[in-house]
């Protein structure tokens, strides 16, 4: 158990909806990371948030928008879904000081988002 | 466009035999690079965050080298056992926080 809880686990939508994923970090860490991961593609980068600010953004489409509470938690929304935004969606988490690099992240269990 | 490569795709490896992989990335803007195992339904794990050229790192039987000069790591696994089937994954941090993840080298080891 990585420490980084991801909810739901599994959600299945129809396009045209919106859905919000929920990451919470390990306790003490302060970056969150989000990621995809679709069937043909490796993990895609999407955004960065550290102590609340963006830090850095990735091929996160407009349509997606993330933010990173007070309480350190984050939630990832992805709006008028398509079917090709069924994938993996991972958040990571790491203490991140400075912008991060130079410590480990660590994986939530991802949320299997499916869109028909 | 920034890349990083791994290589190869997939490999199959003797019980018992060493075995090693590489990853190349930019050799500019480069900030840090990670390495993270992958087993199959889990979500990934860190190996190695690397950042100096000319780190070497090791836990176990696994290491890593790291030459930023000119781009590439090498991850090492000495006398491979079935636990270390999984997808390995290097991935490139740029100075402008960019992070860019490898396609990953999925490794079997055969009893």
């Amino acid at each position: 158990d990585s420490g980084v809880t991801q909810t739901p686990k599994h959600l299945i939508t129809a396009t045209g909806q919106r859905v919000t994923l929920r990451c919470s970090p390990r306790s003490g860490d302060l970056s969150v990371y989000w990621y995809q991961q679709s069937l043909d593609q490796g993990l895609q980068f999407l955004i960065h948030y550290y102590n609340g600010e963006e830090r850095a953004k990735g091929n996160i489409l407009e349509r997606f928008s993330a933010q990173q509470f007070p309480d350190l938690h984050s939630e990832l929304n992805l709006s008028s879904l398509e079917l090709g935004d069924s994938a993996l969606y991972f958040c990571a988490s790491s203490v991140g000081v400075g912008t991060g690099g130079y410590t480990e992240a660590f994986f939530g269990q991802g949320t299997r988002l499916t869109v028909v | 466009i920034l890349n990083v490569e791994q290589s190869p795709q997939s490999l199959h490896v003797q019980e018992g035999d060493s075995t090693n992989f590489t990853c190349s990335f930019p050799s500019s803007n480069f900030y840090a690079l990670h390495w993270y195992r992958w087993e199959t339904a889990k979500s990934p794990e860190a190996l190695f965050v690397m950042t100096l050229n000319g780190d070497e790192k090791k836990k176990g039987r696994i290491s890593a080298t790291l030459n930023t000069k000119e781009g590439y790591s090498y991850l090492y696994i000495k006398g491979s056992q079935p636990e270390d089937s999984a997808t390995y994954l290097c991935a490139f941090l740029s100075r402008d926080d960019k992070i860019i993840f490898g396609k990953g080298t999925r490794l079997h080891i055969l009893p």
